[in-house]
């Protein structure tokens, strides 16, 4: 089983600032890794898809990069509505697993 | 507008069996990759299980392996989990999800989900 190790666990930051989220996997999974958001009471939202290509909707300051065991969420310009908890998933080999989340709080 | 609706959610007690239920609208079912993810209180997203579009694939997460089964209706446009010998640790709010493709790939549009409690 693939295991993604996301940091860090919560990350403090201010509306307008940049925010950087790292996912790590345990052994490659190529391009096939996404992002979602997750609000309380809300139902997750796929952000990223192929580790780099933003889902329909998703503004710009939303970015992704990354392959094989390294990928990281880039939130150029944090706005109010990004304050949630992000999750990595991989979808290259079964079982698909997600990271265990990271907590994206305002400062 | 696509809509996923879950159902089925309950009280349950340990060693029980439930069947959950997510009705699809919107979108052509027999084309879309289905899956199951549930939070647990406090925890984070844990992936359960997918189906293919036809039907004739199907995946566990290990934890469930063997006490879970996912399958699909194209006449009812129905997605189910028919969940058994339930534990404590199977409590959680328990989402589905389609995919774009007819291979379960990443999970594009989510239901709101429907809670599972395990409780004597």
């Amino acid at each position: 089983e693939t295991v993604l190790t996301q940091s860090p666990a919560t990350l403090s930051a201010s509306p307008g600032e940049r925010a950087t989220l790292s996912c790590r996997a345990s052994q490659s999974v190529s391009s096939k890794l996404a992002w979602y958001q997750h609000k309380p009471g809300q139902a997750p939202r796929l952000l990223i898809f192929g580790a780099s290509t933003r889902a329909t909707g998703i503004p710009a300051r939303i970015s992704g990069s990354g392959s094989g065991t390294e990928f990281t969420l880039t939130i150029s310009s944090l706005q109010s509505e990004d304050f949630a908890v992000y999750y990595c998933q991989q979808y290259d080999n079964w079982p698909y697993t997600f990271g265990q989340g990271t907590k994206l709080e305002i400062k | 507008e696509v809509q996923l609706v879950e159902s089925g959610g309950g009280l349950v007690q340990p060693g029980g069996s439930l069947r959950l239920s997510c009705t699809i609208s919107g979108f052509t079912f027999s084309s879309s990759a289905m899956h199951w993810v549930r939070q647990a209180p406090g925890k984070g997203l844990e992936y359960v299980s997918a189906i293919s579009g036809d039907g004739g694939s199907t995946y566990y997460a290990n934890s469930v392996k063997g006490r879970f089964t996912i399958s699909r209706d194209a006449s009812k446009n129905t997605l189910y989990l028919q969940m058994g010998s339930l534990r404590g640790e199977d409590m959680a709010v328990y989402y589905c999800a389609s995919s774009t493709s007819s291979w379960p790939l990443t999970m594009d549009v989510w239901g709101q989900g429907t809670t599972v409690t395990v409780s004597s």
